[in-house]
């Protein structure tokens, strides 16, 4: 059974970068079958889709963030990994890691637990 | 970009009875919608995908329907575990940018 766990600080200070990582165990993040997401959830916003990475390091981006996020993806480690730049207390909420078939890519059937990141000094 | 508007907001409902939740698109998103459920403390669950087909796992008294800009997601016989917040969801365009609506929230009355 394929799961996904978020990891990384649950605290940043404005201006500074948030990282996160999504291990993945149960499956290959190397199978053709599948984007891997990162959506956040914030009180003000819902739910918003930052971005998506495949196996071979192709990356997707939400316009309204794009300016701010790279993803990236570690097959040896089965990881993605999420990187937001210049945060200010917007940027606070829930961020979950999940997977998407890629068939439908923004389709998402398989999400971690989430992880609170505060940005706040 | 494809806005996603849920109706009601929240909705009462007794258990064992029948709960009718609403999503409208902005534009067509053909059959690309999705239908998800978060409890609190809890990521999505994926419910309904293609408007009308049940993830794996989910009972059969989750129903989806609608094409286009109208969908709807129907619950017969709510049980108590059955309340909770329901979003629905677009995948029609890629990049998707703005793809979920605001979300229901499915209580007891």
């Amino acid at each position: 059974q394929l799961q996904l766990q978020e990891s990384g600080p649950g605290l940043v200070k404005p201006s500074e970068t948030l990282s996160l990582t999504c291990t993945v165990s149960g499956g290959s993040i190397r199978s053709s079958s599948y984007y891997w997401a990162w959506i956040r959830q914030s009180p003000g916003k819902g739910l918003e889709w930052i971005g998506s990475v495949y196996y071979s390091g192709a990356t997707y981006y939400n316009p309204s963030l794009k300016s701010r996020v790279t993803i990236s993806v570690d097959t040896s480690k089965n990881q993605f990994s999420l990187k937001l730049s210049s945060v200010t207390a917007a940027d606070t909420a829930v961020y979950y890691c999940a997977r998407a078939l890629t068939s439908a890519r923004a389709l998402f059937d398989d999400w971690g637990q989430g992880t609170l990141v505060t940005v706040s000094s | 970009e494809i806005v996603l508007t849920q109706s009601p907001a929240t909705l009462s409902v007794s258990p064992g009875e029948r709960a009718t939740l609403s999503c409208r698109a902005s534009q067509s998103v053909s059959s690309n919608l999705a239908w998800y459920q978060q409890k609190p403390g809890q990521a999505p669950r994926l419910l309904i995908y293609g408007a009308s087909t049940r993830a794996t796992g989910i009972p059969d008294r989750f129903s989806g329907s609608g094409s286009g800009t109208e969908f709807t997601l129907t619950i017969s016989s709510l049980q108590s575990e059955d309340f909770a917040l329901y979003y629905c969801q677009q995948y029609h365009n890629w990049p998707p940018g703005y793809t979920f609506g605001q979300g229901t929230k499915l209580e007891i009355k």
